[in-house]
């Protein structure tokens, strides 16, 4: 199947600074990528849509100036979440989807970044 | 909006037995239903898929059941293991937004 990676898989940074997460689709061209935050108690929230070279379509309650969403490229998305705070700590997830050979429906996932924030 | 809902946040059942877990939905538009799996400090993985025009999918232990009339879709699990403990959701095809997700537990 396909795969999709996230790196870092950790990190712990000091509140007021940002955060890169990058998500890559490592065998197949993501036109679009996904970011979703999980909270306690196990549910997946869509934070934003990203379509490769265009600007990421931001769900409801979701700061874009604060949780910036960077499509450069058909395997490289990033998030990169500015002048992190305490309440910013989470496990944020990316997915993808392909084209081509894949499922127009299916979404793959990455492994999930777990930020802390202190 | 939220277009699929999951009302049962949680789902214990004993090894060997079905477990059934729920998922209604209000966009009748939907093309296809997907299920995904998740486990603890990991992405979810896809788990099974029913496209709207059938009324069941089977793939081993594993079968999805939709009624359109009810606008709702169950996944079928039989017979449970203890590895099948994890959280489920379910998904509508182009809807990117998850059910809240059901936590099964499987007994041994």
């Amino acid at each position: 199947g396909a795969v999709v990676s996230q790196h870092p898989s950790r990190v712990i940074c000091k509140s007021g600074t940002s955060v890169k997460i990058e998500c890559r689709s490592l065998d197949f061209q993501a036109t679009t990528m996904f970011w979703y935050r999980q909270f306690p108690k196990q549910s997946l929230m869509l934070m934003a849509t990203s379509n490769e070279g265009s600007k990421a379509t931001y769900e409801q309650g979701v700061e874009k100036d604060k949780f910036l969403i960077n499509h450069a490229s058909l395997t490289l998305s990033t998030l990169t979440v500015t002048s992190a705070h305490p309440e910013d700590s989470s496990f944020y997830i990316c997915s993808a989807r392909g084209r081509g050979r894949l499922s127009s429906y299916e979404q793959y996932f990455g492994p999930g970044t777990r930020l802390t924030v202190t | 909006d939220q277009q699929v809902k999951q009302n049962s946040p949680s789902l214990s059942v004993q090894e060997g037995r079905i477990s059934i877990l729920n998922c209604d939905y209000t966009n009748s538009m939907f093309d296809y239903f997907l299920w995904y799996k998740k486990y603890p400090a990991e992405g979810p993985t896809f788990l099974i898929s029913i496209s709207s025009i059938k009324d069941k999918n089977e793939d081993g232990r594993f079968t999805v059941f939709l009624n359109k009339s009810a606008k709702h879709l169950s996944l079928h699990i039989v017979p449970s293991q203890p590895g099948d403990s994890a959280v489920y959701f379910c998904a509508g095809s182009h809807d990117m937004r998850f059910g809240a997700g059901t936590r099964l537990t499987v007994k041994p």
